[in-house]
């Protein structure tokens, strides 16, 4: 069965930390996507990245960097936490090509930061 | 204008009709359309996609699209107490592999 995997179901952070967090496919997709999400808002892009090494920003990437050095493992780093962080993250990946089908969904991670 | 657009809720309907959840968008060049489910709490999980004009069923579930109007819907027939959920419309962006989501429609079967 496909699986994506969040290393951390809850964090609480302090303010000004540096938080990482990890995400890792069994799929062999191409693909891989950081959400955060929201009441109100809905799922936000910060990060994707279509290969190894390779990344993108997405909708709201200010304050967010990502790590793709495998093809099975993003992972998303705040650089210095802030309390409007706060929030539901969601990894994803999928297959390449239109119509390959849509997003795998992590568990999630909810982050709070203090 | 939001890229995708769905009514929030909450949908109430009684256990055994059909719920009707609907979401419009705006980018015409969008190719693939998914359906994802979130129980409070979980992540989302997908349960229908479709990619060409008309109607696409799967169990009790319906999905329809239409790209004229820029309108995709899903029907889920005899509903049950177990879909009680929030419902997240999903359209590809042109770049092909990244995708819009709406706010997403909750949705409560009463039994």
């Amino acid at each position: 069965d496909v699986k994506v995997t969040q290393s951390s179901r809850y964090l609480v952070k302090r303010t000004g930390e540096k938080v990482f967090l990890e995400c890792v496919q069994d799929m062999d997709h191409e693909n891989m996507f950081w959400y955060r999400q929201d009441p109100g808002l809905g799922l936000r892009l910060i990060y994707f990245s279509y290969d190894v090494k390779m990344k993108e920003k997405g909708d709201i990437p200010e304050g967010y960097s990502v790590s793709r050095e495998k093809k099975e493992r993003f992972s998303l780093i705040l650089e210095s936490a802030s309390t409007n962080q706060t929030s539901m993250y969601l990894c994803a990946s999928s297959p390449t090509g239109q119509g390959a089908g849509g997003y795998t969904f992590g568990s999630g991670t909810r982050l709070t930061v203090v | 204008q939001k890229e995708v657009e769905q009514n929030s809720g909450p949908l109430s309907v009684p256990e055994g009709a059909i719920a009707s959840l609907n979401c419009t968008y705006s980018d015409r060049g969008s190719q693939s359309f998914f359906w994802y489910r979130q129980y409070s709490g979980k992540s989302p999980e997908l349960i229908m996609s479709i990619y060409s004009n008309g109607d696409k069923e799967d169990g009790r579930f319906t999905a329809q699209l239409n790209k004229a109007s820029q309108y995709v819907s899903l029907l889920i027939r005899d509903s049950q107490p177990s879909d009680s959920a929030t419902y997240l419309c999903a359209v590809n962006r042109n770049t092909g592999n990244q995708f819009y989501f709406g706010t997403g429609t909750s949705l409560t079967v009463i039994p």
